[in-house]
């Protein structure tokens, strides 16, 4: 079974750092593009980034640009998100994501809350 | 960003009957590849987003046959031709063709 499972969801205080963390299983991993959307809780979802296969390729949304980093471990199958100077706009739940080879599947994590606060 | 703009935002539905939501979009999906990334994605309360249709108008594995998308260019529908109480759920439709990708602002779909 194709299987995404997000950690490293917590509390942080605004300007503070958390790396949240992806693990894959059931499926080739390194031959999917990886993808983190985030949603604030009650509201709608987001895109934040995208990553391709070998990790040599990323985007971001403009609302985390220089901010976030994404990147992957083939070897362990292992997606991650590296998210510095938090704001507290960026409290959400953070889901990773894939959708296969040219969009032909779909897999998501249970999410992993963030929160920002004082 | 391509915005995407979902009509209605809430939809009262009686059981066993259909319902249409509507998904126009800011810019032509259509791709330079010649595809249009156009999905349509299903949240139970609670759960994570599952995606219902990809490509405008193709299931996924496992969604029911009730489910059905069509649309091209900028003006896109997901119909359920008979809605079931496992259907409440809030929908939106998303686009992969232009960076970044956007969502909807969802549709919220419940029972009359």
């Amino acid at each position: 079974e194709e299987q995404l499972v997000e950690s490293g969801g917590g509390l942080v205080q605004p300007g503070g750092s958390l790396r949240l963390s992806c693990a894959a299983s059931g499926f080739t991993f390194s031959s999917y593009w990886m993808h983190w959307v985030r949603q604030v809780p009650g509201e709608g979802l987001v895109w934040v980034s995208r990553l391709n296969t070998d990790g040599s390729f990323t985007d971001y949304a403009d609302s985390v640009k220089g901010r976030f980093t994404i990147s992957r471990d083939n070897a362990k199958n292992t997606l991650s998100l590296q998210m510095n100077s938090l704001r507290v706009e960026d409290t959400a739940v953070y889901y990773c994501a894939t959708f296969g080879i040219n969009w032909k599947s779909d897999v998501w994590g249970q999410g992993t809350l963030v929160t920002v606060s004082s | 960003d391509v915005v995407m703009t979902q009509s209605p935002l809430s939809l009262p539905v009686t059981l066993g009957q259909p319902a249409s939501i509507s998904c126009r979009s800011s810019q032509s999906l259509v791709h330079s590849t010649g595809n249009t990334y156009l999905f349509w994605f299903q949240q139970r309360p609670g759960q994570s987003p599952r995606r219902l249709i990809y490509g405008v108008s193709d299931r996924d594995s496992g969604v029911p046959d009730r489910f059905s998308g069509s649309g091209s260019g900028t003006d896109f529908t997901l119909k359920i031709s008979r809605v079931e109480a496992e259907d409440v759920a809030v929908y939106y439709c998303m686009q992969g063709t232009h960076w970044p990708y956007t969502f909807g602002q969802g549709t919220k779909l419940e029972i009359k």
